[in-house]
């Protein structure tokens, strides 16, 4: 099955811009989708398809894709948004699973 | 609003089975599969499988086939996930969450509260 790859920790000061990837084969077949994860908590959909955010998510947040790799971005990064974040796609293996990345602690500084 | 309440936590000894409830509300519950994931203490998360609520076609994860069962009620909304033969690693935070799937893309939207599962005897 395929995988995804992500950098396990990322940091940012507050107000800057960091963009968190996701590398993986099945990413030039699939958009990934992302997760947000605060401790304790149940994940949260922040970016799904092309570059689309669920409602009541900021516009902060985007998505993008290039060949193998999707990236999260978040521009203007505020205390809040330091959590665990998650890519998924799914598998272009041909089994209909789907896989999630190891995820990225992001640290806002 | 759309909603996923799961069951409670469950303490199990080794070699036992588990089954957890995903009961859902605020959408027509045979429009969407769910799929379940779940997340070992401070690990990443891990999908399990797929059901589909329209015809009760499943997917799993290839290193839990035949140790897993995903299984709908359609006539109460409640999606569940039977795990056998438990092992201490299959110590975790069980998640459902519905599936929205589509030609280039999937995602996961909303999430249950999650289930803690402990494997210990």
């Amino acid at each position: 099955s395929s995988e995804l790859t992500q950098d396990p920790a990322v940091s940012v000061a507050l107000g800057q811009t960091v963009r968190i990837t996701c590398q993986g084969d099945s990413l030039r077949s699939y958009y990934a989708s992302w997760y947000q994860q605060k401790p304790g908590q149940a994940p949260v959909l922040v970016i799904y398809g092309k570059n689309n955010r669920p409602s009541g998510i900021p516009d902060r947040f985007s998505g993008s894709s290039s060949g193998n790799t999707a990236s999260l971005t978040i521009t203007g990064a505020q205390a809040e948004d330091e959590a665990d974040y998650y890519c998924n796609s799914r598998d272009s293996s041909g089994n209909h699973l789907r896989v999630f990345g190891g995820g990225t602690k992001l640290t806002v500084l | 609003q759309v909603q996923l309440v799961q069951s409670g936590a469950e303490v199990k000894k080794p070699g036992a089975s588990v089954k957890v409830s995903c009961k859902a509300s605020g959408y027509t519950f045979t429009s969407y599969g769910i799929s379940w994931v779940r997340q070992a203490p401070g690990q990443g998360l891990e999908w399990m499988g797929w059901i589909s609520a329209y015809n009760g076609n499943t997917n799993y994860a290839q290193k839990l086939q035949g140790r897993v069962t995903m299984t709908t009620d359609t006539s109460t909304s409640t999606a569940y996930m039977e795990l056998r033969s438990l092992r201490s690693d299959d110590t975790a935070v069980y998640y459902c969450a519905r599936e929205n799937i589509v030609a280039t893309s999937n995602w996961f939207d909303p999430w249950g509260q999650g289930t803690l599962v402990t494997v210990s005897s």
